[in-house]
């Protein structure tokens, strides 16, 4: 799978948008990009996925670059609750989750 | 969504001793689970992937006789931390990967392992 990196922190006002910036410039063409997040002694909560479009959910939207070795997951309207730390994960079907250092986001009131 | 559970969330057990953490999907058959490990302000670290019915695969650096893993039905999966010694001391995490919808997995909530 391939390698992903990510800014270790980010702070964010509450109310306004979290943009998380991911790069995996090693990444094949049949794999995923994931996102989750942890909040502090919990298990990962998914976010959202994507292979090379855009997507949105009820969570937050994923950006894609078009050479798919970047992309961007927007928390539209961070809250408290968003604070946690954000996993980037390039992800092969069937195989398994291998977890980047990941970004610490911390929403500020 | 699909839940996947562990127990027991959290224990305490004296050094030397062994302890079984269990990981079920609730409402879902898994045929592959696996096993994670977080140390305090670290990422989560993958240890072994357990297949029902089949040998655990473990990573590398992973002591495959320390951590045992069972894996003996597609809803249970079983990591056994043998002579658990203080540096044991951990967040255990599972995850299982739906058997029908295969591009899917669940994390469980964790295992908070304190070994004194």
């Amino acid at each position: 799978d391939a390698k992903t990196t990510q800014p270790p922190s980010m702070d964010c006002a509450e109310g306004r948008a979290a943009n998380l910036p991911c790069n995996h410039s090693t990444i094949s063409g049949n794999e995923y990009v994931y996102w989750y997040r942890q909040i502090h002694s919990q298990g990962p909560q998914y976010i959202i996925h994507g292979l090379k479009n855009n997507e949105t959910n009820e969570m937050a939207s994923l950006i894609i670059t078009e050479d798919r070795k970047s992309s961007t997951l927007i928390l539209p309207h961070a809250t408290l609750r968003d604070t946690a730390v954000y996993y980037c994960i390039a992800y092969l079907t069937g195989n398994q989750f291998y977890f980047g250092t990941g970004t610490s986001l911390t929403v500020i009131p | 969504g699909a839940v996947v559970s562990q127990h027991p969330s959290w224990v305490i057990c004296k050094s030397g001793t062994s302890v079984k953490i269990e990981c079920r999907s609730l409402d879902f058959q898994a045929t592959t689970m696996f096993w994670y490990r977080q140390f305090p302000k670290q990422s989560l670290m993958l240890m072994a992937t357990s297949n029902e019915g089949s040998k655990a695969t473990y990573e590398q650096g992973v002591e495959k006789d320390k951590f045992l893993i069972n894996h003996a039905s597609l809803t249970l999966s079983t990591l056994t931390v043998t002579s658990a010694h203080p540096e044991d001391s951990s967040f255990y995490i599972c995850s299982a990967r739906d058997r029908v919808l295969t591009y899917e997995q669940y994390f469980g909530p964790g295992t908070r392992l304190t070994v004194t």
